[in-house]
This record gives structure tokens, C-alpha cells and sequence, in this order.
């Protein structure tokens, strides 16, 4: 069975203080995996998309990079407004284009 | 531009009512997503449809109908709502056909079932 696994759960920084989210999928044929924040009440926003091991994708202090078998979302001395909830998701081949997300990580960065 | 549009944003309704979750796009994308999320259980594919005029089941169907009206609107529908059902519900949007597979989000619809 296809799994996305995300850890941890929660992660609390404070201010300046970098840090990596991590996950990590068993998935047969994986086309794209997809990271995306979400705030509060709001809906997921997009982040990035990454489709090969070894690539890499920045985005002022989030940076993302893939593996074989995980990706990990690094924090560089990240701000409160970097708290939010973060999301991976893995699109297969042959999958119609359909998502499978982890559960998240809760990131919360402290002033 | 307002990218992905659901309309109502929070509803409660009683066991066994009807109700209608309606979203739009306008990005000119060729495919739309219906999710549930679920707090512990992440986002979950109820139903999709590839392009105007085709739907098809995801993860959780069951309990649920959905309607793709045009290009741009996709509803999907509660025919007698349970209290499992209870969730928020987000529509996404992306277009495949032009090398864009990246799905865009709604802002969600928070329903409560009684």
C-alpha cells in the first residue's frame, strides 16, 4: 500500500533556529512530490514540486530537496511567520494526477 | 483573479439533510478535486474530475455525488448527511494538459453534522 509519512508530528523553534521537516513515502512510481503549507482556516498553499532524487527548490528560508525514498523541507532561521502546518504529498504515475498526502507536521517558531 | 472559490465557507446541518458544496475555478484548469480533512488523517480524495464532463471516485466516495456543471464549476453534494461527515472540505484545481499538475486549494468549507 502507498503510505506518505511525515515527521514529526510537531516541531517547535525558536526564532533563528533551523531545523528540518521530513517525509517519507513507500510508493510504487513516484511522478511528483509536492509540498504545501497550510495556516490556520485557510486552504493548503503551494510550496514546491520536486520530480527527481537529488533536485532541489528554494524559496526564501524553505528549501526542499528529494530523495529516493524522502524529502525534507529545510527551515533556515525561520521567523514566526513561518508557523503553520506543512504538507507532503506524492502524485504517482498512472495515478490520474491524484495526491496522497502525509498528515502534516505542526511547525511553530517562537519570537 | 480569485483562483479557487467554495461557497458556503461553514454549515451545520441535522442527520439526514441535503446539502450542496459548490466550488469554482478560474484559472482555465481542466481538472478539479474534491478533499476531506480530517483532524489526525490528513487530506483524503473524495472524488475528481479529469476534465468537463468526466468524474470518477477517490479514496472515500461513499456518501457523496458530485457534479462537474462546466469548465469551471464542480459541486459536490451530500444526499443524506451523517455525522461521519462531519469535516472541512477543500476543492483544488489544476491543469495536466498544460504541463501544470500542481493542484490550488479553496479556502474550504467547514460543515458540522448533528
Amino acid at each position: 500500500e502507498d503510505q506518505v509519512t511525515q515527521s514529526p508530528e510537531a516541531l517547535r523553534l525558536q526564532e533563528g533556529e533551523s531545523s528540518s521537516l521530513n517525509c517519507s513515502y513507500t510508493v510504487s512510481g513516484l511522478r511528483g512530490l509536492f509540498w504545501y503549507r497550510q495556516d490556520p482556516g485557510k486552504g493548503p498553499e503551494f510550496l514546491f514540486t520536486l520530480y527527481s532524487a537529488g533536485e532541489e527548490k528554494e524559496k526564501e528560508r524553505l528549501k526542499a530537496t528529494l530523495t529516493k525514498k524522502e524529502s525534507f523541507l529545510h527551515i533556515t532561521a525561520p521567523k514566526p511567520e513561518d508557523s503553520a502546518t506543512y504538507l507532503c504529498a506524492v502524485q504517482l504515475v498512472g495515478s490520474n494526477y491524484k495526491l496522497t498526502f502525509g498528515k502534516g507536521t505542526l511547525l511553530t517558531v517562537n519570537p | 483573479n480569485a483562483g479557487v472559490t467554495q461557497t458556503p465557507k461553514f454549515q451545520v446541518l441535522k442527520t439526514g439533510q441535503s446539502m450542496t458544496l459548490q466550488c469554482a475555478q478560474d484559472m482555465n484548469h481542466n481538472s478539479m478535486y474534491w478533499y476531506r480533512q480530517d483532524p489526525g488523517m490528513g487530506l483524503r480524495l473524495i472524488y475528481y474530475s479529469a476534465s468537463e464532463g468526466t468524474t470518477d471516485k477517490g479514496e472515500v466516495p461513499n456518501g457523496y455525488n458530485v457534479s462537474r456543471l462546466n469548465k469551471r464549476e464542480f459541486s459536490l453534494r451530500l444526499e443524506s448527511a451523517a455525522p461521519s461527515q462531519t469535516s472541512v472540505y477543500f476543492c483544488a484545481s489544476s491543469d495536466e494538459l498544460a504541463g501544470r499538475e500542481t493542484q490550488y486549494f479553496g479556502p474550504g468549507t467547514r460543515l458540522l453534522v448533528l
